[in-house]
């Protein structure tokens, strides 16, 4: 069974506080997502990763940073956390050929107060 | 570029009625569809999608959608709706590359 996991299910972090967020895959897809998922504004795409050490922006990279320095592994980090990053963050991952489909993880809510 | 709307943000339905949920994408290119279910407090599942071939496709629990390539939507179906089909609906769109464009979401409210 496929799997996609994420470090936490809730978080609660203080104003100005680094902040990691890991996802794990076990299908050994090349690509990978990080979403934020807000009330009445669907998904949006933080920054996606093509590869080990690869990298894009996505819609949303204002204040978010990400690493994958391995291929079944994509961290997602706030460098210094503000309220209006509250959010549900969903990580997903795909093959990079074949029909696209995205594999989701449970989700991470992320608190910041 | 691509874009999907989803015309309604939520929809109350009683059980045992059908309901649709609409879809409209834009795209300058062939396009693969999906849909996507949430359950509270879950992460997002695959419900069905569109590659090519038959325009309809089906889910396992009853749920079927179109593909209308001319009205450029892809709406979802059921003829029938349960309590547990309470959830948020998402359509999303690929022009072939690695990205997928998601709507905003339909929140599928069931009531006994």
């Amino acid at each position: 069974d496929v799997k996609v996991t994420q470090s936490s299910r809730y978080l609660v972090k203080r104003t100005g506080e680094k902040v990691f967020l890991e996802c794990v895959q076990d299908m050994d897809h090349e690509n990978m997502f990080w979403y934020r998922q807000d009330p009445g504004l669907g998904l949006r795409l933080i920054y996606f990763s093509y590869d080990v050490k690869m990298k894009e922006k996505g819609d949303i990279p204002e204040g978010y940073s990400v690493s994958r320095e391995k291929k079944e592994r994509f961290s997602l980090i706030l460098e210094s956390a503000s309220t209006n990053q509250t959010s549900m963050y969903l990580c997903a991952s795909s093959l990079v050929a074949g029909e696209r489909e995205q594999y989701f993880g449970p989700g991470t809510r992320l608190t910041v107060t | 570029a691509q874009s999907v709307t989803q015309l309604d943000s939520q929809v109350p339905v009683f059980e045992e009625a059908p309901v649709e949920l609409r879809c409209n994408y834009s795209s300058s290119v062939s396009v693969y569809l999906f849909w996507y279910v949430q359950y509270p407090n879950q992460g997002l599942q695959l419900l069905l999608k569109y590659l090519s071939g038959s325009t309809l496709v089906e889910s396992i629990n009853g749920f079927e959608a179109e593909f209308n390539k001319s009205q450029t939507s892809f709406h979802l179906r059921k003829p029938s709706v349960h309590i547990s089909d309470t959830a948020e609906y998402f359509c999303a769109v690929s022009g072939g590359g690695n990205m997928l464009t998601f709507g905003g979401g339909t929140r599928l409210m069931v009531k006994p």
